[in-house]
């Protein structure tokens, strides 16, 4: 079923520095959602993509679409402390919301 | 409540006893989700209710996993005879619909169980 896959599996950066998530899955798709979930804590939701966009921007997020390629990516700009998280992208199966074993990112002070 | 709400929040039992997990979603939410991640992986699928029906059930690690859903509110998973791998973070969500249109997912902060 219908699996987003992200690269890397971790991610050290220092604050300021930008932080690259990517995204990959299998088959067509009319959205995909990246989710963060700070440890041990329920997810969250930070923004849907439709197949019919290609960037989408929100506050320091950018995300990208690329549906000839099955991939997506996440950009985090001038990345905090606070952004230290696990990321996770969904692309939506027929019923359900798959996850992969998302990005862990680390951001130093 | 305005969120997903799960409780308990931290369940610690001993090996062969049965739990119960709780999951109250945002009410109008007609479908629902369970997931389980264990430490330090990714979220692993067990089931979803669309009302009170589950029409998707595959995740269900093996007959000792059960789950209901009443008056298209209140879910509670059953883990009958735990254990040690059944040790991990259950995580409950909610939305509007489900469907490949869906939209977001709400969570909730999810229940920990430690079988002994």
């Amino acid at each position: 079923s219908q699996q987003g896959e992200e690269d890397p599996q971790a991610l050290s950066i220092q604050e300021g520095e930008n932080a690259t998530m990517n995204c990959s899955y299998k088959t067509s798709i009319n959205n995909l959602q990246w989710y963060r979930q700070n440890s041990g804590r329920g997810l969250v939701h930070l923004i849907l993509i439709r197949s019919n966009e290609r960037e989408k921007h929100s506050g320091r997020l950018r995300v990208t679409l690329d549906t000839s390629k099955k991939s997506s990516s996440l950009l985090i700009t001038a990345s905090r402390a606070a952004d230290t998280a696990s990321y996770f992208c969904a692309p939506p199966g027929p019923d359900k919301l798959i996850f992969g074993t998302g990005t862990r990112l680390q951001v130093f002070p | 409540g305005a969120g997903v709400s799960q409780s308990p929040s931290n369940k610690v039992t001993e090996k062969g006893k049965d739990v119960e997990l709780r999951c109250d979603p945002i009410s109008g939410h007609t479908a629902l989700y369970w997931y389980r991640q264990r430490l330090g992986q990714g979220l692993e699928f067990l089931i979803y209710f669309q009302g009170n029906s589950a029409p998707d059930k595959s995740g269900l690690p093996s007959d000792r996993f059960s789950a209901e859903r009443t008056g298209e509110s209140v879910s509670t998973l059953t883990i009958q005879r735990t254990q040690q791998e059944d040790s991990a973070v259950y995580l409950c969500a909610s939305s509007l619909v489900a469907g490949s249109v869906s939209g977001e997912l709400f969570f909730g902060e999810g229940s920990r169980l430690t079988v002994l």
